[in-house]
Protein backbone atom coordinates (compact mmCIF):
# COMPACT_ATOMS: atom_id res chain seq x y z
CA UNK A 1 0.00 0.00 0.00
CA UNK A 2 1.33 3.45 -0.82
CA UNK A 3 2.09 5.76 1.86
CA UNK A 4 3.13 9.23 1.98
CA UNK A 5 4.34 11.33 4.96
CA UNK A 6 5.29 14.82 5.11
CA UNK A 7 7.87 15.99 7.96
CA UNK A 8 9.36 19.67 8.51
CA UNK A 9 9.43 22.31 10.90
CA UNK A 10 5.62 23.20 11.84
CA UNK A 11 6.39 26.88 12.71
CA UNK A 12 8.31 29.63 10.37
CA UNK A 13 9.16 32.58 11.09
CA UNK A 14 7.93 35.79 8.25
CA UNK A 15 10.23 36.37 5.38
CA UNK A 16 12.01 32.60 5.67
CA UNK A 17 11.46 29.79 3.69
CA UNK A 18 8.80 26.77 4.47
CA UNK A 19 11.02 23.62 3.87
CA UNK A 20 8.90 20.06 3.58
CA UNK A 21 9.80 16.49 2.41
CA UNK A 22 7.58 13.75 1.27
CA UNK A 23 8.60 10.41 1.80
CA UNK A 24 7.29 7.85 -0.27
CA UNK A 25 6.98 4.01 0.79
CA UNK A 26 5.15 1.42 -0.51
CA UNK A 27 6.07 2.00 -4.26
CA UNK A 28 8.56 3.89 -6.00
CA UNK A 29 8.14 7.96 -6.81
CA UNK A 30 10.23 6.64 -10.30
CA UNK A 31 7.19 5.45 -11.99
CA UNK A 32 5.05 6.24 -14.10
CA UNK A 33 2.13 7.99 -14.79
CA UNK A 34 2.65 9.54 -11.99
CA UNK A 35 3.26 13.32 -10.51
CA UNK A 36 3.84 13.87 -7.16
CA UNK A 37 2.69 17.37 -5.92
CA UNK A 38 1.64 19.65 -2.83
CA UNK A 39 -1.54 21.14 -2.13
CA UNK A 40 -2.15 22.99 0.61
CA UNK A 41 -5.43 24.48 2.83
CA UNK A 42 -5.72 27.41 5.05
CA UNK A 43 -7.62 26.61 8.50
CA UNK A 44 -11.32 26.31 7.85
CA UNK A 45 -10.64 27.33 3.99
CA UNK A 46 -10.35 25.53 0.96
CA UNK A 47 -7.73 23.65 -1.22
CA UNK A 48 -4.67 25.33 -2.96
CA UNK A 49 -2.84 23.68 -5.71
CA UNK A 50 1.15 24.91 -5.07
CA UNK A 51 3.01 22.34 -7.52
CA UNK A 52 3.65 19.27 -9.31
CA UNK A 53 6.96 17.57 -10.44
CA UNK A 54 7.80 14.04 -12.41
CA UNK A 55 10.34 11.88 -11.49
CA UNK A 56 12.40 13.30 -14.03
CA UNK A 57 12.37 16.66 -12.62
CA UNK A 58 9.82 17.87 -14.93
CA UNK A 59 7.94 20.43 -12.77
CA UNK A 60 4.66 22.54 -12.81
CA UNK A 61 3.90 25.59 -10.23
CA UNK A 62 0.87 27.69 -9.84
CA UNK A 63 1.71 31.19 -11.50
CA UNK A 64 0.00 32.64 -8.13
CA UNK A 65 3.37 31.05 -6.11
CA UNK A 66 5.98 30.44 -8.90
CA UNK A 67 7.86 33.18 -7.74
CA UNK A 68 8.41 31.68 -4.43
CA UNK A 69 8.14 27.98 -4.88
CA UNK A 70 10.54 25.67 -5.59
CA UNK A 71 9.70 21.31 -6.06
CA UNK A 72 12.47 18.93 -6.26
CA UNK A 73 12.67 14.84 -6.36
CA UNK A 74 15.22 13.10 -4.60
CA UNK A 75 14.79 9.40 -6.33
CA UNK A 76 17.58 7.48 -4.57
CA UNK A 77 15.56 8.46 -1.43
CA UNK A 78 12.06 7.91 -2.23
CA UNK A 79 11.77 11.31 -1.30
CA UNK A 80 10.22 14.77 -2.54
CA UNK A 81 10.34 18.30 -1.35
CA UNK A 82 9.01 21.96 -1.29
CA UNK A 83 10.68 25.24 -0.72
CA UNK A 84 8.65 28.29 0.15
CA UNK A 85 10.01 31.16 0.20
CA UNK A 86 9.17 35.10 1.50
CA UNK A 87 6.63 33.22 3.91
CA UNK A 88 4.01 35.54 5.78
CA UNK A 89 0.66 34.67 7.72
CA UNK A 90 -1.32 33.82 4.54
CA UNK A 91 1.23 30.90 4.11
CA UNK A 92 0.29 29.53 7.50
CA UNK A 93 -2.22 26.34 6.15
CA UNK A 94 -2.15 22.25 6.33
CA UNK A 95 0.06 21.18 3.65
CA UNK A 96 -0.10 18.07 1.70
CA UNK A 97 2.05 15.89 -0.41
CA UNK A 98 0.08 13.45 -2.73
CA UNK A 99 0.85 11.55 -5.86
CA UNK A 100 -0.98 12.18 -8.94
CA UNK A 101 -2.09 9.96 -11.57
CA UNK A 102 -2.57 9.93 -15.25
CA UNK A 103 0.18 12.34 -15.44
CA UNK A 104 -0.80 14.71 -12.74
CA UNK A 105 -4.60 15.11 -13.29
CA UNK A 106 -6.16 13.97 -10.40
CA UNK A 107 -4.59 13.11 -6.70
CA UNK A 108 -5.51 9.36 -5.68
CA UNK A 109 -2.91 9.31 -2.74
CA UNK A 110 -2.62 12.05 -0.02
CA UNK A 111 -0.38 12.11 3.16
CA UNK A 112 -1.93 13.07 6.44
CA UNK A 113 -0.94 16.64 6.27
CA UNK A 114 1.13 18.59 7.69
CA UNK A 115 -0.18 22.26 9.52
CA UNK A 116 2.80 24.85 9.15
CA UNK A 117 2.13 27.84 11.13
CA UNK A 118 4.12 31.39 9.90
CA UNK A 119 4.26 33.60 13.59
CA UNK A 120 7.31 35.47 15.01
CA UNK B 1 -8.16 30.84 -14.91
CA UNK B 2 -10.65 28.00 -14.70
CA UNK B 3 -13.07 29.03 -11.69
CA UNK B 4 -15.02 26.63 -10.30
CA UNK B 5 -18.22 26.90 -8.55
CA UNK B 6 -19.69 24.45 -6.22
CA UNK B 7 -23.68 25.20 -5.32
CA UNK B 8 -25.25 24.65 -2.95
CA UNK B 9 -22.14 25.83 0.06
CA UNK B 10 -24.02 23.90 2.32
CA UNK B 11 -26.60 21.34 2.02
CA UNK B 12 -28.16 19.75 4.63
CA UNK B 13 -30.12 16.41 4.59
CA UNK B 14 -31.32 13.10 5.74
CA UNK B 15 -29.52 9.57 5.88
CA UNK B 16 -31.28 7.74 3.03
CA UNK B 17 -31.89 10.61 1.48
CA UNK B 18 -30.92 11.35 -2.18
CA UNK B 19 -27.69 13.88 -2.78
CA UNK B 20 -26.96 16.02 -5.60
CA UNK B 21 -24.26 18.75 -5.80
CA UNK B 22 -23.15 20.64 -8.66
CA UNK B 23 -19.88 22.02 -9.57
CA UNK B 24 -19.79 24.87 -12.59
CA UNK B 25 -16.83 26.04 -14.08
CA UNK B 26 -16.25 29.03 -15.71
CA UNK B 27 -15.01 27.77 -18.86
CA UNK B 28 -15.75 24.36 -20.53
CA UNK B 29 -13.22 21.65 -18.48
CA UNK B 30 -12.21 18.18 -20.33
CA UNK B 31 -14.68 15.37 -18.98
CA UNK B 32 -11.35 13.39 -18.45
CA UNK B 33 -10.19 16.27 -16.47
CA UNK B 34 -12.75 16.41 -14.23
CA UNK B 35 -12.56 15.11 -10.19
CA UNK B 36 -14.49 14.94 -7.14
CA UNK B 37 -12.84 14.78 -3.61
CA UNK B 38 -14.26 14.24 -0.13
CA UNK B 39 -12.53 15.16 3.19
CA UNK B 40 -13.85 14.87 6.58
CA UNK B 41 -12.98 16.87 9.43
CA UNK B 42 -8.89 16.42 10.03
CA UNK B 43 -8.47 13.80 7.46
CA UNK B 44 -7.10 14.29 3.99
CA UNK B 45 -9.04 14.09 1.16
CA UNK B 46 -10.07 11.14 -0.78
CA UNK B 47 -10.36 10.25 -4.46
CA UNK B 48 -14.19 9.57 -5.69
CA UNK B 49 -14.62 9.85 -9.28
CA UNK B 50 -12.10 10.74 -11.78
CA UNK B 51 -12.81 11.65 -15.52
CA UNK B 52 -16.48 13.34 -14.38
CA UNK B 53 -18.02 9.87 -13.56
CA UNK B 54 -15.08 6.65 -12.98
CA UNK B 55 -15.10 5.38 -9.54
CA UNK B 56 -11.93 5.10 -7.61
CA UNK B 57 -11.09 2.16 -6.31
CA UNK B 58 -13.45 1.13 -3.30
CA UNK B 59 -15.44 4.02 -3.75
CA UNK B 60 -19.17 2.49 -3.30
CA UNK B 61 -21.57 2.44 -6.24
CA UNK B 62 -24.01 4.90 -4.35
CA UNK B 63 -21.67 7.73 -5.36
CA UNK B 64 -21.68 8.64 -9.43
CA UNK B 65 -20.78 11.25 -10.97
CA UNK B 66 -21.77 13.01 -14.55
CA UNK B 67 -21.38 16.42 -16.68
CA UNK B 68 -19.52 17.67 -19.27
CA UNK B 69 -18.48 20.85 -20.31
CA UNK B 70 -18.97 23.45 -17.75
CA UNK B 71 -21.65 21.59 -15.74
CA UNK B 72 -20.52 18.58 -14.02
CA UNK B 73 -22.68 17.08 -10.94
CA UNK B 74 -21.61 14.55 -7.85
CA UNK B 75 -24.62 12.36 -6.91
CA UNK B 76 -24.86 10.36 -3.64
CA UNK B 77 -27.88 7.74 -4.03
CA UNK B 78 -28.87 6.90 -0.72
CA UNK B 79 -26.75 9.01 2.38
CA UNK B 80 -25.00 6.76 5.14
CA UNK B 81 -24.62 8.71 8.17
CA UNK B 82 -20.29 8.38 7.13
CA UNK B 83 -21.06 10.18 3.62
CA UNK B 84 -21.25 13.80 5.72
CA UNK B 85 -18.47 15.39 4.83
CA UNK B 86 -17.16 18.48 2.42
CA UNK B 87 -16.49 17.70 -1.22
CA UNK B 88 -14.87 19.09 -3.32
CA UNK B 89 -14.34 19.12 -7.49
CA UNK B 90 -11.39 20.09 -9.21
CA UNK B 91 -10.30 20.20 -12.62
CA UNK B 92 -6.87 20.10 -14.77
CA UNK B 93 -6.03 21.80 -17.94
CA UNK B 94 -6.42 24.91 -17.54
CA UNK B 95 -4.01 28.32 -16.08
CA UNK B 96 -3.25 27.10 -12.91
CA UNK B 97 -2.86 23.95 -14.34
CA UNK B 98 -5.05 22.57 -11.25
CA UNK B 99 -7.81 24.35 -9.61
CA UNK B 100 -10.64 23.29 -6.71
CA UNK B 101 -14.22 24.39 -6.19
CA UNK B 102 -14.78 25.86 -3.01
CA UNK B 103 -16.44 22.68 -1.83
CA UNK B 104 -19.91 21.95 -0.45
CA UNK B 105 -20.17 21.11 2.81
CA UNK B 106 -23.00 18.27 3.47
CA UNK B 107 -24.64 17.90 6.80
CA UNK B 108 -27.25 16.09 8.69
CA UNK B 109 -30.40 17.25 8.79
Amino acid sequence: QLQLQESGPGLVKPSETLSLTCTVSGGSISSSPYYWGWIRQPPGKGLEWIGSIYYGGSTNYNPSLKSRVTISVDTSKNQFSLKLSSVTAADTAVYYCARLSGYGVRSDYWGQGTLVTVSS
Amino acid sequence: EIVLTQSPGTLSLSPGERATLSCRASQSVTSSYLAWYQQKPGQAPRLLIYGASTRATGIPDRFSGSGSGTDFTLTISRLEPEDFAVYYCQQYGGSPLITFGQGTRLEIK
